[in-house]
């Protein structure tokens, strides 16, 4: 089954503390994005990569960090330099122009 | 940087009633794609307009893309209480579409 696949669904950060949300996709997709989401907002670009061991900030990067090491794998860490990380964060690959997104991780600070 | 506006934020329609909802970019853009998200979902592509003037159907659901490829819309004849959800527009300035900007969305609720 094809797709892109999102863990936790549910996360729960102590102050001080890094996580780390997980992204993974089998549909062969170079492009890779992270957004975040809250409510009442559109969605916000945190990071995107558009090859194997690159990738550029966008426009909300700070307190945040990723790693491309794999093609299938694009991980987003929420560092504590994230002072309000409580949002809806949405991995996105990219076929052409569309974005397919996986089904999210709701982030909440403990 | 790139904006795009969408309106209106929230739209309570009677179920049969039409709904449209409006995208506006400070930039020309190359391309505009509408997203749907159902409540507690992620957003699913709807459409992509490329050409100044297209106008795309999609059974109840019309899209059109401006003749100066700056705005856009999207409406739905007749809703159903199927249509709920939170309705994107995304912007693209560049053909190469790697970063899209999103509108707020514009959330529809249909009552029966």
């Amino acid at each position: 089954d094809g797709g892109i696949t999102q863990s936790p669904k549910y996360l729960f950060r102590k102050e001080g503390q890094n996580v780390t949300l997980s992204c993974e996709q089998n549909l062969n997709h170079d492009a890779m994005y992270w957004y975040r989401q809250d409510p009442g907002q559109g969605l916000r670009l945190i990071y995107y990569s558009q090859i194997v061991n690159d990738f550029q900030k966008g426009d909300i990067a700070e307190g945040y960090s990723v790693s491309r090491e794999k093609k299938e794998s694009f991980p987003l860490t929420v560092t504590s330099a994230q002072k309000n990380p409580t949002a809806f964060y949405l991995c996105a690959s990219k076929d052409g122009l569309k974005l397919f997104f996986g089904s999210g991780t709701q982030l909440s600070v403990l | 940087g790139q904006q795009v506006m969408q309106i209106p934020q929230y739209q309570h329609v009677q179920e049969g009633e039409d709904f449209t909802t409006y995208c506006n970019s400070s930039t020309t853009l190359s391309n505009i794609q509408w997203y749907k998200q159902r409540p507690g979902g992620h957003p699913v592509f709807l459409i992509q307009l490329v050409k100044s003037g297209e106008v795309k159907k999609q059974k109840r659901l019309t899209f059109q893309f401006g003749e100066a490829k700056k705005n856009s819309s999207l409406h739905i004849t007749a809703t159903q209480t199927t249509d709920v959800g939170t309705y994107f527009c995304a912007g693209d300035t560049s053909n190469s579409g790697y970063a899209l900007n999103f509108g707020k969305g514009t959330s529809l609720l249909v009552t029966p």
